[in-house]
């Protein structure tokens, strides 16, 4: 299975871009990267996921290296309410999602 | 779309209780559940895999006749606390697959379980 490795936490400034980085430099052909974020006491909620092109969506953006090995989440424009853990997943086989320690993201006025 | 419904949101039992945790995909087929338990300041941990119709698959170290798993229905799924005690304390997470769309996978709110 592919591994994810992610900072533990970083800071960002409300109305700014927000770059979160990711690597999965283990990961296979077929599998997909996702990202995930988790507000504190509540459930998981889906942000983004792609496989080899860069995918925008009304949350973020996510950009993926060429030869896959790492990725970055775009949060365009920062607001207080992105302060979340976020987490980036590469799918396994049998449909699980294995969740690792993620990216704490405080977002500050 | 594809919300998962989670009931109920917090509940607090008696040791040597059971608690019976339910999970329901509102607007979507879900063949595939999955549940979750998370530690304060700790990541989500699966625990189990549910496929309707079939017995759940469970992960390594995680007791099958202490968390009872049913997903009798293309639509719900239960996870059952058998003889609760505090250390099964925490918060419970249900997801499902969803194969249409782009969500994934779709999360339903959690459920904070206190055993006292």
């Amino acid at each position: 299975d592919a591994k994810t490795t992610q900072p533990t936490s970083m800071d960002c400034a409300e109305g700014r871009a927000a770059n979160l980085p990711c690597n999965h430099s283990t990961i296979s052909g077929n599998e997909y990267v996702y990202w995930y974020r988790q507000i504190h006491s509540q459930g998981p909620q889906y942000i983004i996921h792609g496989l080899k092109n860069n995918e925008t969506n009304e949350m973020a953006s996510l950009i993926i290296t060429e030869d896959r090995k790492s990725s970055t989440l775009i949060l365009p424009h920062a607001t207080l309410r992105d302060t979340a853990v976020y987490y980036c997943i590469v799918r396994v086989n049998d449909y699980k999602l294995s969740f690792g320690a993620g990216t704490t993201v405080t977002v500050r006025a | 779309g594809a919300v998962v419904s989670q009931h109920p949101s917090w509940v607090i039992c008696k040791s040597g209780t059971s608690v019976k945790i339910e999970c329901r995909s509102l607007d979507f087929q879900a063949t595939t559940m999955f549940w979750y338990r998370q530690f304060p300041k700790q990541s989500l941990m699966l625990m189990a895999t549910s496929n309707e119709g079939s017995k759940a698959t469970y992960e390594q170290g995680v007791e099958k006749d202490k968390f009872l798993i049913n997903h009798a229905s293309l639509t719900l799924s239960t996870l059952t606390v058998t003889s609760a005690h505090p250390e099964d304390s925490s918060f419970y997470i249900c997801s499902a697959r969803v194969d249409r769309g782009s969500y994934g996978y779709t999360f339903g709110s959690g459920t904070r379980l206190t055993v006292v």
